[in-house]
């Protein structure tokens, strides 16, 4: 069974400053997703991570995917408020379209 | 592109009692996920459809729960009866090329069971 683990679980963090969040997979994954989440609200998508070594960035967010350490990232630089929020990562199992998701990660940007 | 229409948005309802959630997934979507958060548990996949046919519904707590998606625009989640612990954000999601797209989630239903 596909599990997904994120640390930290809470991040607060003050603007300007750079911070990661981690995101591991316990089995092999075809694809990786980062979705934002405010509060009471729904989820937006924020990334899709293919293949090993793929990043991809948007504004002050980047991402990138380990395939063989089970790894991806979130970066975060140069925290500005609006940022703040809960993001998750999710892993997709081969051979079906499971969508599991991590903890989230609350991140809290203090001015 | 109205995006996933859930409704309700908040359901108030007495143990006991039948809930009927809602959802019309994006025109031209072939796959319609239901979510279940929680503090304590997260996000919960409950059940996917695959054009219409319901493809892995291991998530399904019990027998309370039902799903169904009688054609491309349309699915509903019942629970019957309800109960306190099934207090939760209800979410849909659909998605057609999850390669490039992803998943687009709902608005959600919140749920409250007294």
């Amino acid at each position: 069974e596909l599990k997904v683990e994120q640390n930290p679980l809470f991040l607060s963090m003050q603007e300007g400053k750079n911070y990661t969040i981690y995101c591991n997979y316990s089995t092999t994954s075809d694809r990786l997703y980062w979705y934002r989440q405010d509060p009471g609200k729904s989820l937006e998508s924020l990334f899709v991570l293919l293949s090993n070594g793929a990043v991809k960035q948007e504004g002050r967010l980047m991402a990138s995917l380990d395939t063989k350490a089970r790894l991806s990232t979130l970066h975060i630089t140069a925290a500005v408020h609006d940022l703040s929020a809960t993001y998750f990562c999710a892993a997709v199992n081969f051979g079906n379209e499971k969508l599991t998701f991590g903890t989230g990660t609350r991140l809290t940007i203090i001015p | 592109d109205a995006g996933v229409i859930q409704s309700p948005r908040h359901e108030v309802t007495e143990m006991g009692q039948e809930v009927t959630l809602r959802c019309k997934p994006i025109s031209g979507h072939d796959y319609l996920f239901w979510y279940r958060q929680t503090m304590m548990r997260g996000l919960e996949l409950l059940i996917y459809f695959n054009n219409n046919v319901p493809i892995d519904d291991s998530g399904m707590p019990e027998d309370r729960f039902s799903a169904k998606m009688p054609n491309a625009s349309f699915s509903t989640l019942k629970i019957q009866p309800s109960e306190p612990r099934d207090s939760a954000v209800y979410f849909c999601a659909s998605s057609r090329n999850r390669v490039v797209y992803g998943y687009t989630f709902g608005s959600g239903t919140r749920l409250t069971v007294v």
